[in-house]
């Protein structure tokens, strides 16, 4: 049972640097979301999807773009990347209704020098 | 206000003893309520829903108080294991979840 699959794990990026954060999900959820957690700060929503095709900002999108071209996978990128953006990133999914239990991915691990 | 607010702690309990906490919301339209544990540097997950009538699974129990906007975990006869973050979860607007920054529980041998 894969549940919800991050890619990469850990990744390290100079500044100004872009790349893409993977989230594959086999549990045919509707919905899903990246979240980045850092020190103090709790989990904090960057975008979500309500299904395939469709994306939406969070509480904290800036820096941050999004596609969810198949239902299963949710592609989170950083154009150019920033010290600001260090932290760790967790990708879940939840069933069609919103309000029901998010399933997390074991998270990547990014720092940006 | 915070959607969703926590006693970060630590609650330092220990072993054996029983520890309880609260959280907060502010959004009296929030029909969903669950109660997540985080190890360190993990993902988080799903420890249990809160119901409106309150309930219980093994030895943790979990209260909803509509009336004062509140949740409640309850954990019985602690284990080391049980050292960990509970993060409170409550449903908001737009599509999404609010997540508490959480209690930290540190069982104590």
């Amino acid at each position: 049972n894969a549940g919800v699959t991050q890619t990469p794990k850990f990744r390290v990026l100079k500044t100004g640097q872009s790349m893409t954060l993977l989230c594959a999900q086999d549990m045919n959820h509707e919905y899903m979301y990246w979240y980045r957690q850092d020190p103090g700060m709790g989990l904090r929503l960057i975008h979500y999807s309500v299904g395939e095709g469709t994306t939406a900002k969070g509480e904290v999108p800036d820096g941050y773009n999004v596609s969810r071209l198949k239902k299963q996978n949710f592609l989170l990128g950083l154009e150019s990347a920033a010290p600001s953006q260090t932290s760790v990133y967790f990708c879940a999914s939840s069933l069609t209704v919103s309000n029901q239990p998010q399933h997390f991915g074991d998270g990547t691990r990014l720092s940006i020098l | 206000r915070k959607e969703v607010e926590q006693d970060p702690g630590p609650f330092n309990v220990p072993e054996g003893a029983t520890v309880a906490f609260n959280c907060t919301y502010s959004n009296s339209a929030s029909q969903s309520f669950f109660w997540y544990r985080q190890d360190c540097r993990k993902e988080p997950k799903l420890l249990m829903s809160v119901y409106s009538s309150g309930n219980e699974d093994g030895r943790f129990t979990a209260q909803l108080n509509r009336a004062s906007q509140y949740i409640s975990l309850l954990i019985r006869d602690s284990k080391l294991s049980d050292s960990a973050t509970y993060l409170c979860v409550v449903s908001g607007g737009n599509n999404r979840l609010a997540f508490g920054k959480g209690n930290q529980v540190v069982v104590i041998p």
